[in-house]
């Protein structure tokens, strides 16, 4: 079956280094996301990416945040100057369509299995 | 400020009880509703969607949408041990690509 596979699965790093997670997304999937989680709270939306662009980012993905596809394969989430608070599980997404979309079925997210960051 | 909400448990039911999981959204115009399992430690997992009022049935679960009430619910029939996660509700906001997400409900079955 078909995965979104993630890797780091773990990483430690010094507050103020730069981290790049990176995401194979499922093949034939069109739009990816990534989405975080602090631990003990809710999943939060970061960005989506459809069409080789961001089409959508919240308030969380700053200036020290960026994405890439450098190739047809891998998405990149990079992170440039990390801080203490950007500790949590970060999870890449993948689906055909996008959420909200009338086609039934298109809208539901394959997540990877998390890369979690920790920053000292 | 889009809301999800849930009550986030635990929720412990006996081996073989239905558990019920109940989920209220704020935003209006949201037109997709999912649910999701977590187990501890683990990414999220999609079991349900739902895109129009009523019942939806998958084996053992059945979601429910009222939009009306702005209400969402999942019910799982013949709970099993395998069953205890938590369960996430996440609603699309409007036409944008993100989903909102509730903290999730805990729920526990005991043998």
């Amino acid at each position: 079956e078909p995965e979104v596979t993630q890797t780091p699965s773990h990483q430690v790093t010094q507050m103020g280094q730069e981290v790049i997670l990176r995401c194979v997304p499922i093949s034939n999937h069109l739009y990816f996301y990534w989405y975080r989680q602090i631990l003990g709270q809710k999943v939060e939306f970061l960005v989506s990416f459809y069409n080789n662009e961001i089409s959508e980012k919240s308030e969380i993905f700053d200036d020290q945040f960026s994405v890439e596809r450098p190739d047809g394969s891998n998405f990149t989430l990079k992170i440039r100057s990390t801080k203490l608070e950007d500790s949590a599980m970060y999870f890449c997404a993948s689906s055909i369509g996008t959420p909200g979309t009338s086609g039934r079925g298109t809208g539901e997210l394959f997540f990877g299995e998390g890369s979690r960051l920790t920053v000292l | 400020q889009k809301e999800v909400e849930q009550n986030s448990g635990p929720l412990s039911v006996p081996e073989g009880a239905i558990a019920s999981l109940n989920c209220t959204y704020s935003d209006r115009v949201s037109q997709s509703f999912f649910w999701y399992r977590q187990y501890s430690g683990k990414s999220p997992e999609l079991i349900m969607s739902i895109y129009s009022n009523g019942d939806k049935e998958d084996g053992r679960f059945t979601a429910q949408l009222n939009k009306a009430s702005q209400y969402v619910s999942l019910l799982i029939r013949d709970s099993q041990p395998s069953d205890s996660a938590t369960y996430l509700c996440a609603v699309n906001a409007g036409n944008n690509r993100k989903l909102i997400w509730g903290l999730g409900t805990s729920l526990a079955v005991n043998p």
